[in-house]
């Protein structure tokens, strides 16, 4: 089973500042499998980034996604308002299919 | 426009039963593997059940390995999940999930709103 590691728990920034957020995978899987989703409260998730670094249809580009080895990161450049919320990376490489706890993005 | 509708949520007691419904629209229904992700009050996501798109391809977390069936109809745009012998720990907001391909490995790519499964006594 793969388990998917978040960090940190909670980033809290300003607008306008950039955000990293970090999924560390137990075992390597193909970067086609791992995906990132943004939740509000509220709300049902929203697929941002998928295969690793491609973006969902309508998702802005200051998101990007990115892989190194079995470390993948989302990039927020620029934040906006909008993007304060739970950031969750899913890998669907091998049942379960398993997401990381999550990262709260929150207003500083 | 895509859209899924999640109905069945309710209060169950422990050991009961329930069917929970996504009713699919603005797609080709049998064209694509949908999933359910479930979120107990306050926690993170939690995949439970994958179908594809022709329903011959099942998959299930452990945890409810057993326990639940989904399925799907796609003469009526709807996929179901089948709730037995239900505990406590499977209260939740359960999520029906579009994938992007006819493949479960696919991300999701809709979702619905949701509906609330309460299992208490």
């Amino acid at each position: 089973e793969i388990v998917l590691t978040q960090s940190p728990g909670t980033l809290s920034l300003s607008p306008g500042q950039g955000a990293t957020l970090s999924c560390r995978a137990s075992q390597s899987f193909s970067s086609s499998y791992l995906a990132w989703y943004q939740q509000k409260p509220g709300q049902a998730p929203r697929l941002l980034i998928y295969g690793a670094s491609s973006r969902a249809t309508g998702i802005p580009d200051r998101f990007s996604g990115s892989r190194s080895g079995t470390d993948f990161t989302l990039t927020i450049s620029r934040l906006e308002p909008e993007d304060f919320a739970v950031y969750y990376c899913q890998q669907s490489g091998s049942s379960p299919y398993s997401f990381g706890q999550g990262t709260k993005l929150e207003i500083k | 426009e895509v859209q899924l509708v999640e109905s069945g949520g309710g209060l169950v007691q422990p050991g009961g039963s329930l069917r929970l419904s996504c009713a699919a629209s603005g797609f080709t229904f049998s064209s694509y593997a949908m999933s359910w992700v479930r979120q107990a009050p306050g926690k993170g996501l939690e995949w439970v059940s994958s179908i594809s798109g022709g329903g011959g391809g099942t998959d299930y977390a452990d945890s409810v390995k057993g326990r639940f069936t989904i399925s799907r109809d796609n003469s009526k745009n709807t996929l179901y999940l089948q709730m037995n012998s239900l505990r406590a720990e499977d209260t939740a907001v359960y999520y029906c999930a579009k994938h992007s391909s006819n493949l479960y490995v696919s991300p999701d790519d809709c979702w619905g709103q949701g509906t609330l499964v309460t299992v208490s006594s």
